[in-house]
C-alpha cells in the first residue's frame, strides 16, 4: 500500500471555526490532491499541488485553502467551517499527475 | 469542464448474476480509469485504458473503452459479493488531474 495517511480520521466542528486537515505521504510523489465526496456526487477536486509551494485550483475550492511547505505534508484548510462543508475528505497522491492515483484513508468531518 | 457521467447511479444483483456499469462523456480523452472503492476506504485503481476500441480483462472483470474515446464500460460476470462497492470512472483533465464520475453503487448479494 502506498504510504498516504490523514489526520484527523474524523472530526466533529461547529459552523465558524476553523478546521485543518492534514494528508502525509512517505511517498515522495509530486503531485498531491483533496478531493470531497458527498452522496451521489462522486469525487470533486478541492486543490490540488504541483510540488512544494505550487498549488491550483479545483471545482469546489471555494472556503477551502491548500498549503504545501514540504514534499511529504499537503494540508487543506477551512477557513470558517459551515454545515455544507460537511462531507468525507480524502487525499490523493500520484508521481506525474496523470498516472494512478493512491488515495489515502478520508477524514470524516461534520460541521454543526 | 468535461464531464463524466455514469449510470446507472446504484445496481442490486444477486450473487451469480452479470451486470454492466457505464461511463459516458462528450468529450474525448486520452486515457479512463477505473477505481473501486469499499466502505470506509478510499477508492482503488482497478485499471487504465488508453487505446480508442481496448478491451481488458482483469478475473471476471471486463472494461472497455469506446473507438471514440469517449465512453467505457465494465462489465461483471458471476458477480460475487465481493464485488459489493463504488465503481468510479476517472479522465484526464487539464492540468494534470482527473475528473471523476459520479460513481456507481453496486450490491451483490448472497
Amino acid at each position: 500500500d502506498a504510504g498516504i495517511t490523514q489526520s484527523p480520521r474524523h472530526k466533529v466542528t461547529e459552523t465558524g471555526t476553523p478546521v485543518t486537515l492534514r494528508c502525509h505521504q512517505t511517498e515522495n510523489h509530486r503531485y498531491m490532491y483533496w478531493y470531497r465526496q458527498d452522496p451521489g456526487h462522486g469525487l470533486r477536486l478541492i486543490h490540488y499541488s504541483y510540488g512544494v509551494k505550487d498549488t491550483d485550483k479545483g471545482e469546489v475550492s471555494d472556503g477551502y485553502s491548500v498549503s504545501r511547505s514540504k514534499t511529504e505534508d499537503f494540508l487543506l484548510t477551512l477557513e470558517s467551517a459551515t454545515s455544507s462543508q460537511t462531507s468525507v475528505y480524502f487525499c490523493a497522491i500520484s508521481k506525474t499527475g496523470l498516472d494512478e492515483q493512491f488515495f489515502g484513508p478520508g477524514t470524516r468531518l461534520t460541521v454543526l | 469542464t468535461q464531464l463524466l457521467e455514469q449510470s446507472p447511479q446504484f445496481l442490486s444483483i444477486q450473487e451469480g448474476e452479470n451486470l454492466t456499469v457505464y461511463c459516458n462523456s462528450s468529450s474525448v480523452f486520452s486515457s479512463l480509469q477505473w477505481y473501486r472503492q469499499e466502505p470506509g476506504e478510499g477508492p482503488v485503481l482497478l485499471v487504465t485504458v488508453v487505446t480508442g476500441g481496448e478491451v481488458k480483462k482483469l478475473k471476471r472483470l471486463t472494461f472497455q473503452f469506446g473507438d471514440a474515446r469517449k465512453d467505457s464500460s465494465l462489465h461483471i460476470t458471476a458477480a460475487q459479493p465481493g464485488d459489493t462497492g463504488l465503481y468510479l470512472c476517472a479522465g484526464e483533465a487539464a492540468g494534470n488531474k482527473l475528473t471523476f464520475g459520479g460513481g456507481t453503487r453496486v450490491l451483490v448479494k448472497p
